[in-house]
């Protein structure tokens, strides 16, 4: 059964940048793509982007252009998600998900941006 | 950007079948939307019901079925419970990009 994975909450100050993973077991990693989704306290979820397959490929909102980057690491099955120059509005819970036939997400993290 | 949109909130009768549904500023929603529905309950993390318009999970109940419905996606729930309350989102799919609708709060009254 597939698994994500992801670290623990972060608590940032305005300018600076995250980094969320997101550890996945049980599927065939470099297969199927992975999405990165967030939510704002008592908002809907929003789409930010996704990776892969073959972690070679990622495809960002336009909303987040050129603030936010997604990688992988094959070795390990685990998912990155980085974005810069934090803001109050990025305060949020950030989702990793799998689409197709694995259909899993992660348990969310969260981030706050506080000065 | 398309604009994905959803009834804002949606009442059932314990056992009744209601139908959400999420339409495209785009136009008719089409299989090539690739259509999903998925479900959100305080605090938890969403889960994925539906994929592909149609394709259900192993682990979605029965009485949840995906379609399309006059150039709309659909989700009906039939025979409701008490624990399908929740929030429901739908997304597509528009040349790589998905878009999410803002969701619809279905409460089991």
């Amino acid at each position: 059964q597939a698994q994500l994975v992801q670290s623990g909450a972060e608590v940032k100050e305005p300018g600076a940048s995250v980094k969320v993973s997101c550890k996945t077991s049980g599927y065939a990693f470099t297969a199927y793509r992975l999405h990165w989704v967030r939510q704002a306290p008592g908002q809907g979820l929003e789409w930010m982007g996704r990776i892969g397959p073959n972690t070679d490929g990622t495809r960002y909102a336009q909303k987040f252009l050129g603030r936010v980057t997604m990688t992988g690491d094959t070795s390990s099955s685990t998912a990155y998600m980085q974005l810069n120059s934090l803001t109050s509005d990025d305060t949020a819970l950030y989702y990793c998900a799998t689409t197709g036939v694995i259909g899993a997400w992660g348990q969310g993290t969260l981030v706050i941006v506080s000065s | 950007q398309a604009v994905v949109t959803q009834e804002p909130s949606l009442t059932v009768s314990p056992g009744g079948t209601v139908t959400l549904t999420c339409v495209s500023s785009t136009g008719s929603v089409t299989s090539g939307h690739y259509p999903y529905w998925f479900q959100q309950k305080p605090g938890q993390a969403p889960r994925t019901l539906i994929y592909d318009t149609t394709i259900k999970h192993s682990w979605t109940p029965a009485r949840f079925s995906g379609s399309l419905l006059g150039g709309k996606a659909a989700l009906t729930l039939s025979a409701a419970q008490p624990e399908d309350e929740a929030e429901y989102y739908c997304s597509f799919s528009f040349s790589g990009s998905t878009v999410f609708g803002g969701g619809t709060k279905l409460t089991v009254l």
